[in-house]
């Protein structure tokens, strides 16, 4: 799976959009990009993933460069209860195995 | 409808010693993975059980070894434990239907402290 790189941490002022940035620029062809967060003493929680088309869900858009090489997730209108771990993850979906791999990922803070 | 549920919530063992961690995946789904998270890090991928078989696995040592029983759930077994297996182990689950999302669903986790 490819490698993704995210900033270490970002703030967020409660109510405005939180826009979270993920670099992934040796991606293949077949592999999607998944959105995870893990909110404090809790496991990580899906949000999101697409392959080359911006995707949308309850939880926040996904918005991914034509050249796939980088992607941004959005929440958009972040609320205190946003604040957590988020994990940008790329691989291949429906593979023999269907491990994720987290980096580093960004803790992101949102304040009132 | 359960989710994914873990058990025990918290453990502590002293080096040397074995432990054994348990898990219920959600309802409908079969194939189970678990992950080791040391603090301040993301979750590492431990291993995946499906039709009670290992079918990949992280690079950990094989003092670490599980089980899948009939019903679906798992264990996970650390043999001989070392101070830096102190972690929170992860079990997550997912159908194992290709295709799909291959969303996976992670259990609250269990802390393991060895003293």
């Amino acid at each position: 799976d490819a490698k993704t790189t995210q900033p270490p941490s970002m703030d967020c002022a409660e109510g405005r959009a939180a826009n979270l940035p993920c670099n992934h620029s040796t991606i293949s062809g077949n592999e999607y990009v998944y959105w995870y967060r893990q909110i404090h003493s809790q496991g990580p929680q899906y949000i999101i993933h697409g392959l080359k088309n911006n995707e949308t869900n309850e939880m926040a858009s996904l918005i991914i460069t034509e050249d796939r090489k980088s992607s941004t997730l959005i929440l958009p209108h972040a609320t205190l209860r946003d604040t957590a771990v988020y994990y940008c993850i790329v691989r291949v979906v429906g593979n023999a195995g269907n491990m994720l791999t987290f980096g580093g990922g960004t803790r992101l803070m949102v304040k009132p | 409808d359960a989710g994914v549920t873990q058990s025990p919530t918290h453990l502590i063992k002293t080096r040397g010693q074995q432990v054994t961690l348990r898990c219920s995946p959600k309802s409908g789904h079969d194939t189970v993975s678990w992950y080791q998270q040391a603090l301040g890090q993301g979750p590492q991928f431990i291993f995946q059980y499906y039709e009670e078989e290992e079918r990949q696995r992280g690079n950990f040592p094989d003092r670490f070894s599980g089980h899948q029983f009939p019903n679906y759930s798992s264990e996970l077994n650390v043999n001989a434990l070392l101070l830096g297996d102190s972690a929170l182990y992860l079990c997550a689950s997912s159908p194992r239907n290709r295709g799909r999302s291959d969303e996976q669903f992670f259990g609250p986790g269990t802390r393991l402290t060895v003293l």
